[in-house]
């Protein structure tokens, strides 16, 4: 069982959309980080959020973590070719453990 | 500000060889993960060191797997006796002292068992 679930797993828009991808679970997080991967490289950290209710803007991404601390929502504004990747959101779960748990990531594909 | 370094790249090995994975976390860092990567899987937290200590190895295989982080030198994750299942995407991830929340990834090192 996936202790984070991401939705949707793959999601192909037009150049110009805007797109929510959706990060879930039933346990609570001390933090929560999205990442972005693209193919042959490593996870390359986009933001933490760790209080919930907590908003935070990257340019055109805006990332919330839920009041309860169980949720994440990704929303990209106008999307381009370039925001093209595998986004994984990762957390640590309220235990003290350092370890993160990662979903198993939503596919973005952005069409010029 | 060099970023974490991972070498080899990429490793080839046959069943029964061993691999061993280098990780050199960032500057400044003290703390250092490995996860895993399977083929259309999602990361896998394996191991947590500090210098000299593993801290957490809960998600390590119980067996012919190892890692270690000496006072000098980079992070080693020794696979023994490797077998097909052992093809993977190995991660290092490095924090700094005191701020576990944000964990910057290397770029990895692709093993192949033949």
């Amino acid at each position: 069982t996936q202790l984070l679930e991401q939705s949707p797993q793959f999601l192909s828009i037009q150049e110009g959309e805007n797109l929510t991808v959706y990060c879930n679970s039933s346990s609570v997080f001390s933090s929560l980080q999205w990442y972005r991967q693209e193919p042959g490289e490593g996870p390359v950290l986009l933001v933490t959020v760790v209080t919930g209710g907590e908003v935070k803007k990257l340019k055109r991404l805006t990332f919330q973590f839920g009041d309860a601390r169980k949720d994440s929502s990704l929303h990209i504004t106008a999307a381009q070719p370039g925001d093209t990747g595998l986004y994984l959101c990762a957390g640590r779960v309220d235990t003290g453990r350092r370890a993160l748990t990662f979903g198993s990531g939503t596919r973005l594909q952005v069409q010029p | 500000n060099a970023g974490v370094m991972q070498n080899p790249r990429h490793l080839v090995r046959r069943r029964g060889q061993e691999a061993r994975l280098r990780c050199s976390p960032m500057k400044g860092h003290s703390h250092v993960y490995w996860y895993r990567q399977l083929p259309e899987e999602g990361l896998k937290f394996m191991v947590y060191l500090q210098k000299e200590n593993i801290i957490d190895e809960s998600g390590m295989p119980k067996e012919r797997f190892s890692a270690e982080f000496p006072k000098e030198g980079p992070s080693i994750l020794r696979i023994q006796q490797v077998v097909r299942g052992d093809s993977a995407a190995y991660f290092c991830a490095s924090s700094p002292l005191g701020n576990y929340n944000e964990q910057f990834f290397g770029p990895g090192t692709r093993l192949t068992v033949l």
